[in-house]
């Protein structure tokens, strides 16, 4: 069965740089999560988006934006860059927004900010 | 406020032991989904198991089982005859209908099985 797919799956970056992480949802899943995972955390939710639009904010950086495109696939854009950013980022997605929906899980991508 | 304990930090066990995994959740919603994820070392959340709020019915699935009670608020899960491959950390995770669309995670299990 096809999974959340993400790329690229490491990366690393200098202080004060940019990165774009991308996410490729399951097939007919209209709902994507982001969330970020520090070293030995538990995942912390970052931001959702239904139908191309944001459907829940958390705990996301100003520095941080996100959006979903026509064809479900979203990006996590993060700019000035930090060393506490290095983490694992994951993108989830679900068939549905409601409560219901589970939120099926990608690889990650890790970055480290050096 | 909603929150997730899973009060073991790491467990060791032998080949085909018995292993009980513990996560107590709080929430004043009455609607609400629990959910088990399993993280191996090679990173990835691999989704296991969901339950909603109305539905106590306890699973069995293979050599995994679950638990939940609304009456201690527990949601445990359980690996009979483990397996190297089971080594990983697992997570507890929680849902509530006025929370809403994130999963708030407990700490995480690092379960570890040994020959």
């Amino acid at each position: 069965a096809a999974g959340v797919i993400q790329s690229p799956r490491h990366l690393i970056k200098e202080k004060r740089e940019t990165a774009t992480l991308k996410c490729y949802p399951i097939p007919r899943h209209d709902t994507v999560y982001w969330y970020q995972q520090g070293p030995g955390q538990d995942p912390q939710f970052l931001i959702s988006f239904y139908e191309k639009m944001q459907s829940d904010k958390g705990s996301i950086p100003d520095r941080f934006s996100a959006q979903q495109f026509s064809d479900y696939h979203s990006e996590l854009n993060m700019s000035s860059l930090e060393l506490g950013d290095s983490a694992l980022y994951f993108c989830a997605s679900s068939p549905r927004q409601g409560l219901e929906g589970t939120q099926y899980f990608g690889p990650g991508t890790r970055l480290t900010v050096l | 406020a909603q929150k997730v304990t899973q009060a073991q930090t790491e467990i060791s066990v032998v080949e085909k032991e018995d292993v009980t995994l513990d996560c107590v959740y709080e929430t004043r919603d009455t609607t609400y989904y629990l959910f088990w994820y399993k993280q191996p070392p090679s990173g990835e959340l691999v989704f296991l198991i969901r339950r909603n709020s109305f539905d106590e019915q306890n699973e069995i699935s293979g050599r995994y089982s679950w638990n939940f009670q609304k009456s201690t608020s527990s949601f445990n899960f359980t690996i009979t005859a483990s397996q190297v491959v089971d080594s990983a950390v697992y997570f507890c995770a929680l849902r509530w209908a006025g929370g809403g669309n994130k999963l708030t995670f407990g700490t995480g299990t690092q379960l570890k099985v040994e020959l």
